[in-house]
């Protein structure tokens, strides 16, 4: 089945570390993106990619990092400079990068602080 | 600047009432309009989306929709609710050049009561 697949389901980070969130997927899209939900609000997006070895800053993108090295994979890595990362995180991709085109979802990844 | 607003942070309906779930936008120019349905700890799947023409859009799992211009709404509605549906809805309107820059509203959170 096509799709996208998220992993870990749950990470726990230490002060001071920085951990990398994996998202890949066998969709062929090529546009792909990571959303930071928070309880009680919206997605924010914070970083998007519309093809390979290139992506944009979203709305967040402070204290985050990405790569889009091949086309399946798009890693975002949470750098100790983010101070508030307990959030879940959510990675979305599109077939076109055009407004019209439905977003498809993982199933997330929740981030907390130890 | 684009912006979604869900006045209902949290709804309780009976199994089997009808339903409907506000959504108002501020778009410059004709939106594109999403509704997303999220279950606990889970990604977001697309209901239905509105581009243009018919006013009416008919999504997945009963769900419709529709479109006043002169309101700048988009309110989702079931003729009659499935325990099923309790869930997570977030509206969103679409940015024409990307995807991923779709703005979110804060959802709105249905409980269904046997």
């Amino acid at each position: 089945d096509g799709g996208i697949t998220q992993s870990p389901k749950y990470l726990f980070r230490k002060e001071g570390q920085n951990v990398t969130l994996s998202c890949e997927q066998n969709l062929n899209h090529d546009a792909m993106y990571w959303y930071r939900q928070d309880p009680g609000q919206g997605l924010r997006l914070i970083y998007y990619s519309q093809i390979v070895n290139d992506f944009q800053k979203g709305d967040i993108a402070e204290g985050y990092s990405v790569s889009r090295e091949k086309k399946e994979s798009f890693p975002l890595t949470v750098t100790s400079a983010q101070k508030n990362p307990t959030a879940f995180y959510l990675c979305a991709s599109s077939r076109t990068g055009t407004g019209s085109e439905k977003l498809f979802f993982g199933s997330g990844t929740q981030l907390s602080v130890l | 600047a684009q912006s979604v607003t869900q006045p209902d942070i949290h709804i309780t309906v009976s199994e089997g009432a009808s339903l409907e779930l506000r959504c108002n936008y501020s778009y410059g120019a004709t939106p594109y309009l999403f509704w997303y349905v999220q279950s606990p700890g889970q990604g977001l799947q697309l209901l239905l989306k509105y581009f243009s023409g018919d006013t009416l859009v008919q999504g997945i799992k009963g769900f419709e929709a529709e479109f006043k211009r002169s309101q700048s709404s988009f309110n989702l509605r079931k003729p009659s609710v499935h325990w099923s549906d309790a869930a997570e809805y977030f509206c969103a309107v679409g940015a024409r050049t990307n995807a991923g820059k779709s703005t979110f509203g804060d959802g709105t959170t249905l409980t269904v009561k046997p």
